[in-house]
This record gives C-alpha cells, sequence and structure tokens, in this order.
C-alpha cells in the first residue's frame, strides 16, 4: 500500500540545538500531519498543512516549531531551539484529499533531546 | 479541542473470545471514526474505520458499531488469536482536520 517515509528514524540532540525531521508523504497526497507520541502514551496531534499553509495546530505546536514543504519536497518540522520535552517520537501523515479520510502514518522518528 | 476518551487501558482476554474496546468523543461534528492497530515500534496501521452515516461496519472478524446519539464508538474484535496482540487506538475526526487520539488500549491474546 502507499507508504510514508520518514528521515531519521532515530535523532539524539543536546537541548538548544535545532532539529529539521523529514517527511516523505505519499506521491499524490494533499493534506500533511504531525503528530507526537510520547512512549507508551497516544498521539496528539501538532499541526496539519495545505496547499502551503498551516491549517490547525494545537497548544503542543510551540513557537519553536515550525513547518514547511518547500516545492513539493520533504514535508518538514522543525523545532529551533529544543527542549528536553521534546523527546518523543514525532509521526508524520498523509491523506489524500478524495472522498477516503484515510490518514497513512510514516515509521516515525524518535527524538531524544539531551 | 476534541477529546476522546478510550477504555479499557489494559484489555487481557484468552484467545478465540472476543475483545472490545470503547470511546466517546466530545465533538458532535466528527464525522469520520477510524481504529488504529500499533506494534511495539513501528507506525500505526488503519485496521477498519467509520464514518457517521453508518451505525456498523464488519471486515473479517472486525466489527464497529457508531452511536451518534450517545457519541460512543467501539470495536470488537471476534475469535482473537496472539497476532491481535498490540495497542489499539481509536481516533475521531471532521474529516481533513486531524485526529484526536485516544490514550489507546493495550490488548493481550493469551494463548
Amino acid at each position: 500500500g502507499p507508504k510514508v517515509l520518514q528521515i531519521p528514524s532515530h535523532q539524539i540532540i543536546d537541548m538548544g540545538q535545532m532539529v529539521t525531521l523529514n517527511c516523505d508523504p505519499v506521491s499524490n497526497h494533499l493534506y500533511f500531519y504531525w503528530y507526537k507520541q510520547i512512549l507508551g502514551q497516544q498521539m496528539e496531534f501538532l499541526v496539519n498543512f495545505y496547499n502551503g499553509k498551516v491549517m490547525e495546530k494545537s497548544k503542543l505546536f510551540k513557537d519553536q516549531f515550525s513547518v514547511e514543504r518547500p516545492d513539493g519536497s520533504y514535508f518538514t518540522l522543525k523545532i529551533q531551539p529544543t527542549a528536553l520535552e521534546d523527546s518523543a517520537v514525532y509521526f508524520c501523515a498523509s491523506s489524500s484529499g478524495d472522498i477516503s479520510y484515510e490518514q497513512y502514518f510514516g515509521p516515525g522518528t524518535r527524538l531524544t533531546v539531551l | 479541542g476534541e477529546q476522546v476518551e478510550q477504555l479499557p487501558s489494559i484489555l487481557r482476554v484468552q484467545e478465540r473470545s472476543s475483545a472490545s474496546i470503547n470511546c466517546t468523543y466530545e465533538n458532535s461534528a466528527s464525522n469520520y471514526f477510524p481504529w488504529y492497530k500499533q506494534e511495539p515500534g513501528e507506525n500505526p496501521k488503519l485496521i477498519i474505520d467509520i464514518r457517521s452515516n453508518m451505525e456498523r461496519k464488519q471486515i473479517q472478524g472486525l466489527i464497529v458499531l457508531l452511536d451518534k446519539k450517545a457519541k460512543r464508538f467501539s470495536l470488537h474484535i471476534t475469535d482473537t488469536q496472539p497476532a491481535d496482540s498490540a495497542m489499539y487506538f481509536c481516533a475521531a475526526s471532521t474529516g481533513y482536520q486531524n485526529f484526536y487520539f485516544g490514550k489507546g488500549t493495550s490488548l493481550t491474546v493469551i494463548p
């Protein structure tokens, strides 16, 4: 089936540094999402993105977070600067914009902030 | 934002019995209710979903029920197998907006 790819699978950085998480969504999909999952807990919505714009973001989407998808390349989540509480698995998802609402999830990036 | 409550958080059943997970939601505009299965270290995978124009949907041994008046939906796994052991998440959505997930149910099927 359709696959969402995420790069890298793991990232370890020092607090205060910048990190960029990359997502390669399903090729004909139009809607893109980031979710945050702390170990053993539910996935929590961060942001969704459509037509080059943030459509909705949650209170977890702090000012240090930003997203973009320049020219149809990777859909990225940038955190600058990082904080200890940003340690989590970040899942990217995409959906097509046709009558199916299904969101396809990538394998996640495990971010560890030291 | 939307709150989705999911119970139970832990569920252990004997092989070949059924397992049921229940979710409630707040936003009456929610119209799409997917269920995801997540194995350790893996991404969540859609196993079944239901839209607000339906009350029941079955795919093989998976049954979902939706009660819009009560804002409640449920997943029933019949004839469980050890391979069904995983985390299960319900979610509620208004279409292409974000999913609001429940806190998950850890299902263990005992051989």
